[in-house]
C-alpha cells in the first residue's frame, strides 16, 4: 500500500518570502501522480498543482513550483512571494496510475501553512 | 457554473443512529467521490460512483453505503454509528474519468458530523 508522509505539522511564512512545504511517499509502482491541494478555513479543498511521474521537468503554476524526486520519493511544494491568501492546510497526495478509473487518492497528513503580515 | 454543494453542513448524531449526507456534483460531473477526514488528519477514500454505480472503495466496512442518482448528485449513508465515525465528510466531483485520472477533484465544504 502507498503511504505519504508530512511530517512538518505547521510551518510559518513572512509574506512576500519563500517557503517550502515537503511531502514523502513510499510506493513500488512506477507510474502515479502527486498532488499538493491547499484547503483553506472555509474548507473547500483546492488542486494546487500536479506532477506526473513519467515527467522529469518540475511542474509549475504560477508562484507554486515543486521539487520532484522520484528517486527519492520526495516530492516538495515551493510557494514564492507568499500571500496572506496562501494561509491555509496543505495536502500532499498520491494516486495510483494503476487504479484504473478510480479516483483514490492517499492524503498525507497536511501541514498548516500561516503566514506572517 | 455551480460548484459542489453538500448539505447539511453541521449535524450531530448520537452512537447507533444512521445518517444520510448528501452532494451535489458541479454542473457537468459525472463523477463523484467521498472522503472522510477526522480531526488533524488527512482525508481516506470511501468510495466513488461513476454514472450511478460503485466503482471504486476504500477500507470502509459495509455500513458505509452510497448512491448516485440520474442527475450524478450523491448521497452517503452511514448505519450504526459509531463514536470513530465522527469527522469531516468531503465530496468531490471530476468531470468524466479524465477528471479522476488527473486527480481534478473539486471538492465541496463538507458535512461536519459529531457522533456522541
Amino acid at each position: 500500500a502507498q503511504t505519504v508522509t508530512q511530517s512538518q505539522p505547521e510551518m510559518s511564512v513572512q509574506e512576500a518570502e519563500t517557503v517550502t512545504l515537503s511531502c514523502t511517499y513510499d510506493t513500488s509502482e512506477s507510474d502515479y501522480y502527486l498532488f499538493w491541494y491547499k484547503q483553506p478555513p472555509s474548507r473547500q479543498m483546492i488542486l494546487v498543482i500536479r506532477q506526473e511521474a513519467y515527467k522529469q521537468q518540475n511542474a509549475t503554476e504560477n508562484r507554486f513550483s515543486v521539487n520532484f524526486q522520484k528517486a527519492a520519493k520526495s516530492f516538495s511544494l515551493k510557494i514564492s512571494d507568499s500571500q496572506l491568501g496562501d494561509a491555509a492546510m496543505y495536502f500532499c497526495a498520491y494516486r495510483s496510475e494503476n487504479t484504473g478509473a478510480n479516483s483514490k487518492l492517499t492524503f498525507g497528513k497536511g501541514i498548516t501553512l500561516s503566514v506572517r503580515p | 457554473e455551480t460548484g459542489v454543494t453538500q448539505s447539511p453542513t453541521h449535524l450531530i448524531k448520537t452512537r447507533g443512529q444512521q445518517v444520510t449526507l448528501r452532494c451535489s456534483s458541479q454542473s457537468g460531473h459525472n463523477t463523484v467521490s467521498w472522503y472522510q477526514q477526522a480531526l488533524g488528519q488527512g482525508p481516506q477514500f470511501i468510495f466513488q460512483y461513476y454514472r450511478e454505480e460503485e466503482n471504486g472503495r476504500g477500507n470502509f466496512p459495509p455500513r458505509f453505503s452510497g448512491l448516485q442518482f440520474p442527475n450524478y448528485s450523491s448521497e452517503l449513508n452511514v448505519n450504526a454509528l459509531e463514536l470513530d465515525d465522527s469527522a469531516l465528510y468531503l465530496c468531490a466531483s471530476s468531470l468524466g474519468l479524465a477528471g479522476v485520472r488527473t486527480g481534478e477533484l473539486f471538492f465541496g465544504e463538507g458535512s461536519r458530523l459529531t457522533v456522541l
